[in-house]
């Protein structure tokens, strides 16, 4: 089935060190997307991709990097994770800007 | 993206009927309603959505009122599979990615 994959599903890190949180679809989408949910709140967006085009939010902290090496993957980075990052970070895709869009099961990332 | 209003939480029984209301007293001619949901430790999954017209998939009834100022989910047979947080989100196609997810309605159902 066609579907979206997050790796790992929980991911530890400590406090300052770089991490990475990866996501690959098959479903052959244009976008990709990071949102970020924190405990008991609603996924906030990161940024997205369209294609190659990067497209960051306003008030998506510096911290916060992405890559797009392909069309199937995506990649989170956090250059130097605090414990207010803690959150899980969920991958989305969709086949064009504004259509439906389908979530990954995301990865919860704690940090100590 | 017009800002939405839901009730924090209801509940329903098994086999029952779950009509969970959205209001969107602002939303714009070319905003169209959409719905998601979330359960417990999974990723959001999309619904359903509509500018207008009523619309109807295999997992949902949408009901748009003609001033479009609000809608109501219907899942027409719940099971305690349905037991999720429930996202309407307003927002326009085409140009537009981003999904401005509010609090939600968490739905539980029960036996």
């Amino acid at each position: 089935d066609a579907m979206v994959i997050q790796n790992p599903r929980y991911q530890v890190t400590q406090f300052g060190k770089p991490v990475t949180l990866s996501c690959s679809q098959t479903l052959n989408h244009n976008v990709m997307y990071w949102y970020q949910q924190k405990s008991s709140q609603a996924p906030k967006l990161l940024f997205h991709y369209y294609d190659k085009d990067f497209n960051n939010e306003a008030d998506t902290p510096d911290n916060f990097q992405s890559r797009r090496p392909n069309t199937s993957f995506c990649f989170l980075d956090i250059r130097s994770p605090g414990l207010g990052d803690a959150a899980m970070y969920l991958c989305a895709t969709s086949r064009d800007r504004g259509t439906e869009q389908f979530f990954g099961p995301g990865t919860r990332l704690t940090v100590l | 993206d017009a800002k939405t209003t839901q009730p924090t939480s209801m509940d329903c029984a098994e086999g029952r009927a779950a009509n969970l209301p959205c209001n969107h007293s602002t939303i714009s001619g070319n905003e169209y309603v959409y719905w998601y949901r979330q359960i417990h430790s999974q990723g959001p999954q999309y619904i359903i959505h509509g500018l207008k017209n009523n619309e109807t998939n295999e997992m949902a009834s949408l009901i748009i009122t003609e001033d479009r100022k609000s809608s109501t989910l219907i899942l027409p047979h719940a099971t305690l599979r349905d037991t999720a947080v429930y996202y309407c989100i307003v927002r326009e196609t085409g140009t537009a990615s981003k999904l401005t997810f509010g609090t939600g309605t968490r739905l539980q159902v029960t036996l």
